[in-house]
């Protein structure tokens, strides 16, 4: 699979929207049809936040959106709270995965 | 309830083979679509997919370090065994296992907490 670019950070503040894209260096599109988002926070384990692009597990928030156009992947969150402030991740899946670079979310 | 631990040396000695140990609980991964996968997160840097087994004992590797893996189950044990030979410096980290149940959720989901693998002389 090929690499997944993430923007090193993204700001916002309480009550704005932020979107962290994730583009994919393969032209093939068809690689992208798996893309999940994963939140962490310092010291804990990644939490699942958006899978097949645009699905939430139960209980996530829907303020936590996904979309793709192309070979990019993209995670918006609405409605910034102090507790968004986390890295994201991004993740492609065929039969393994490929994880981004990670972007660090500062809320102001 | 979904849960996974991992357990392993905290430290291990360059050249030295790695062996961790995921033990799940919630599901049993001889039913069908349940997948386990190991990652892997170096101080302050991205998370790094290793390895996978599924219910059918189908194996995938990272590309990168397939010559240094091997993963396992013993379904009746409830555990998944990574081994990672020829330990490195470079190879500190963060070692996570996470459930994929392929017939719901293309995602990572859930997550141990994590064993700190430090690789120092």
């Amino acid at each position: 699979q090929s690499a997944l670019t993430q923007p090193a950070s993204v700001s916002g503040s309480p009550g704005q929207s932020i979107t962290i894209s994730c583009t994919g260096t393969s032209g093939d599109t068809s690689s992208y049809i798996y893309v999940s988002w994963y939140q962490q926070h310092p010291g804990k384990a990644p939490r699942l936040m958006i899978y097949d692009v645009n699905k939430r597990p139960s209980g996530v928030s829907d303020r936590f959106s996904g979309s793709k156009s192309g070979n990019t992947a993209s995670l918006t969150i609405s409605g910034l709270q102090a507790e968004d402030e986390a890295d994201y991740y991004c993740s492609s899946y065929t039969t393994t995965w490929v994880f981004g670079g990670g972007t660090k979310l500062t809320v102001l | 309830q979904v849960t996974l631990r991992e357990s392993g040396p905290a430290l291990v000695k360059p050249t030295q083979t790695l062996t961790l140990t995921c033990t799940f609980s919630g599901f049993s991964l001889s039913t069908s679509g349940m997948c386990l996968s190991w990652i892997r997160q170096p101080p302050g840097k991205a998370l790094e997919w290793l390895a996978r087994i599924d219910w059918d004992d189908e194996k995938y590797y990272s590309t990168s370090l397939k010559t240094r893996l091997s993963i396992s189950k013993d379904t009746s044990k409830n555990q998944v065994v990574l081994t990672m030979t020829n330990m490195d410096p470079a190879d500190t980290a963060t070692y996570y296992c996470a459930l994929m149940d392929i017939t719901l959720i293309r995602g990572l989901d859930p997550w141990g907490q994590g064993t700190l693998v430090t690789v120092s002389s």
